[in-house]
């Protein structure tokens, strides 16, 4: 499809499991963005890559958190010993990487950690 | 510090009528971007508008309208004549030049009701 893509969109893990979730940006999109949004709440910056390289972590909230974007386009988030309050929904945005553009979002991985 | 507050947790209106949600903001850059959002309940967030810092003008599109002021460091959104379809989360969000940490607000719920 033309939009934002992420997968799995339901994802349910056992406390201390790890899971990946996946990110397939618009096609030709420089920047690709995650962002986690707890029940409530606005999402919360996580990490920002332009094309394959990671320009910003700082919202990782422990190193139990990676991601990765290794060719530029698709990228994977991983969290590592999932914990209850890693509970949340995982979204993912890409942009041009122009200026400071429009976000274009996807529709997010609700991550339930039991 | 880059923040954005919205105050208004929750708003219910019938149909028809006009709305305004709130957005104030606090940030140290002289160049910034301001944001409107919507979530309906799938989950994506939907672009609405994107204003810069140097650009005061209010913007009209169709029932929309926002109103930037930077003397009180605040950008609304009015819904005139309000549907149903209208119904969801409304976030503000503040971008910086320098950076790509788009911050965003708590949200809004706006309920309309026919």
């Amino acid at each position: 499809g033309a939009g934002v893509s992420q997968s799995p969109r339901y994802k349910v893990a056992k406390r201390g499991q790890d899971v990946a979730l996946r990110c397939d940006p618009i096609s030709g999109h420089v920047s690709l963005f995650w962002y986690q949004q707890a029940l409530g709440q606005g999402p919360e910056f996580l990490t920002y890559f332009q094309n394959e390289a990671q320009l910003d972590k700082s919202g990782l909230p422990s190193d139990r958190f990676f991601a990765e974007r290794p060719e530029g386009s698709v990228s994977t988030l991983k969290i590592q010993r999932t914990q209850q309050e890693d509970s949340a929904v995982y979204l993912c945005a890409s942009n041009t990487g122009q200026g400071f553009g429009e976000l274009f979002f996807g529709e997010g991985s609700r991550l339930t950690v039991l | 510090a880059q923040k954005v507050t919205q105050a208004q947790t929750e708003i219910s209106v019938v149909e028809k009528e006009d709305v305004t949600l709130d957005c104030v903001y606090e940030t140290r850059d002289t160049t910034y971007y301001l944001f409107w959002y919507k979530q309906p309940p799938s989950g994506e967030l939907v672009f609405l508008i994107r204003r810069n810092s140097f650009d005061e003008q209010n913007e009209i599109s169709g029932r929309y309208s926002w109103n930037f002021q930077k003397s009180t460091s605040s950008f609304n959104f009015t819904i005139t004549a309000s549907q149903v379809v209208d119904s969801a989360v409304y976030f503000c969000a503040l971008g910086s030049y320098n950076n790509n940490d788009m911050r965003f607000g708590a949200g809004t719920r706006l309920t309309v009701k026919p």
